[in-house]
């Protein structure tokens, strides 16, 4: 399996642009999650899908953030306009809940930077 | 709100030597996870601990749950050089959301 893909794995961009960060789950998990990483703030939830539909979003920080899933093979986060202090790491993950051993796998991040 | 704590945040150790991580949570919880990152990669998951009195071990790692003092540790035995990472520990608050701790960095010393 190729395991959790995402892209960008670089996006910088000016602010007041839009960011789109791109997740493909691994095949067969019904569950996706979305995290930003900062030194600051350390490792965040901010939304998670389970079968495609958004079940807590309550970590997304502002109005400016949106996260959809329109089938079970990809999600998206945008976030618009970007601001600096957006700048951070952002990790999708997902899980094939339902087993004792279930585990979240990380996609390798992609690293944005607002200027 | 569930809130994670782990300690400590900073580690430097010598090779050969043992140390262990702590982990404490607020609230109740049905699973916890450890996680180990290297500088500017990913999480990597190393172990999901289910009830009180769990412990699985992995090499030099080994990890148990004490789910009524809401607390976990992360030993290391006999660490070496490779062991050099961040170590996360995250508690699932329900639903498989998942609060992370601030994580510990671990530098081992030739």
């Amino acid at each position: 399996d190729a395991g959790v893909i995402q892209s960008p794995r670089h996006e910088v961009t000016e602010m007041g642009q839009e960011v789109t960060l791109r997740c493909k789950p691994i095949s067969g998990h019904n569950s996706l999650f979305w995290y930003r990483q900062t030194m600051m703030r350390g490792l965040e939830l901010l939304i998670y899908f389970n079968n495609n539909v958004p079940i807590d979003d309550s970590g997304m920080p502002e109005d400016r953030f949106s996260a959809k899933m329109p089938n079970a093979s990809f999600s998206t986060l945008k976030i618009q306009p970007s601001e600096p202090r957006d700048s951070a790491v952002y990790f999708c993950a997902s899980i094939k809940a339902g087993g004792s051993t279930d585990t979240q796998y990380f996609g390798p991040g992609t690293r944005l930077t607002v200027l | 709100e569930l809130k994670v704590e782990q300690n400590p945040l900073f580690l430097s150790m010598q090779e050969g030597k043992n140390y262990t991580i702590y982990c404490n949570y607020s609230t109740t919880s049905d699973r916890l996870y450890w996680y180990r990152q290297d500088p500017g990669k990913s999480l990597e998951s190393l172990f999901v601990l289910l009830s009180n009195g769990a412990v699985k071990q992995e090499g030099r790692l080994m990890a148990s749950l004490d789910t009524k003092a809401r607390l976990s540790t992360l030993h290391i035995t006999a660490a070496v050089h490779d062991l050099s990472a961040t170590y996360f520990c995250a508690v699932e608050a329900g639903g498989f959301k998942t609060i992370f701790g601030a994580g510990t960095r671990l530098f081992v010393k030739a």
